[in-house]
């Protein structure tokens, strides 16, 4: 069990660009979560899966964001247009099933918009 | 909605003194809260959780939390303060096994030698 893993730990980008981030969860877990964390303050739920069904979206996701996991396993978050206050730590979290209360967090991808 | 609130953004104790960490919450059923720890440039650990049975939950670490259903309360305690412990805090609440978590603001606990 290697443990939640994201890729890239650290991405600068300049106003206007798209970026995407990826998440590999731990093998065999079925749900899979994105928050966001700002300095200072807690993490902010984004969105969930459940396998490849996206099952809810927080109304901070807005139309510039969008996230996939086709296959099931591992996901994809995009930020089309990125704006300056998408300046944030992006965490990835997954747990075993919807019966299970323990999400398990990645090291997260922190993201500067210039 | 769910809320949930930490009190105090910022604690410092001496090393080997009690940690006591506040943490309040508001949710319309009954809730699965949980403490997590981040240490700095990492992502989020768990320290404990209540779901059920028990209302005094022991973790990693030393650390314990008591769930009080009438003051809404779910605050984490460490009997002896390690030089180790010094990392951010967030008390987080969910409404069901496996939804989204609503995390506090956290705490960051500074430990003095």
């Amino acid at each position: 069990d290697t443990g939640v893993s994201q890729d890239p730990r650290h991405k600068i980008t300049k106003r206007g660009q798209n970026v995407t981030f990826r998440c590999d969860p731990i093998s065999e877990h079925n749900r899979l979560y994105w928050y966001r964390q700002t300095l200072g303050q807690g993490p902010e739920f984004l969105t969930y899966f459940q396998n490849e069904a996206q099952l809810e979206k927080s109304r901070l996701l807005s139309d510039r964001f969008s996230a996939e996991r086709p296959k099931g396993s591992f996901s994809t978050l995009e930020i089309q247009r990125t704006e300056q206050g998408d300046s944030a730590m992006y965490l990835c979290a997954s747990s075993l099933d919807g019966t299970r209360d323990e999400q398990y967090f990645g090291p997260g991808t922190r993201l500067t918009v210039t | 909605a769910q809320s949930v609130t930490q009190l105090g953004s910022h604690v410092s104790v001496s090393e080997g003194a009690l940690v006591l960490l506040r943490c309040n919450y508001s949710s319309s059923v009954p809730p699965y809260l949980f403490w997590y720890v981040q240490y700095p440039n990492q992502g989020l650990q768990l320290l404990l959780k209540y779901t059920t049975g028990a209302t005094l939950v022991k973790g990693i670490n030393g650390f314990e939390a008591e769930f009080k259903k009438s003051e809404t309360s779910f605050h984490l305690t460490k009997p002896s303060a390690h030089m180790s412990d010094a990392a951010e805090y967030f008390c987080a609440v969910s409404k069901a096994a496996g939804n989204k978590l609503t995390f506090g603001g956290g705490t960051r606990v500074l430990v003095k030698p």
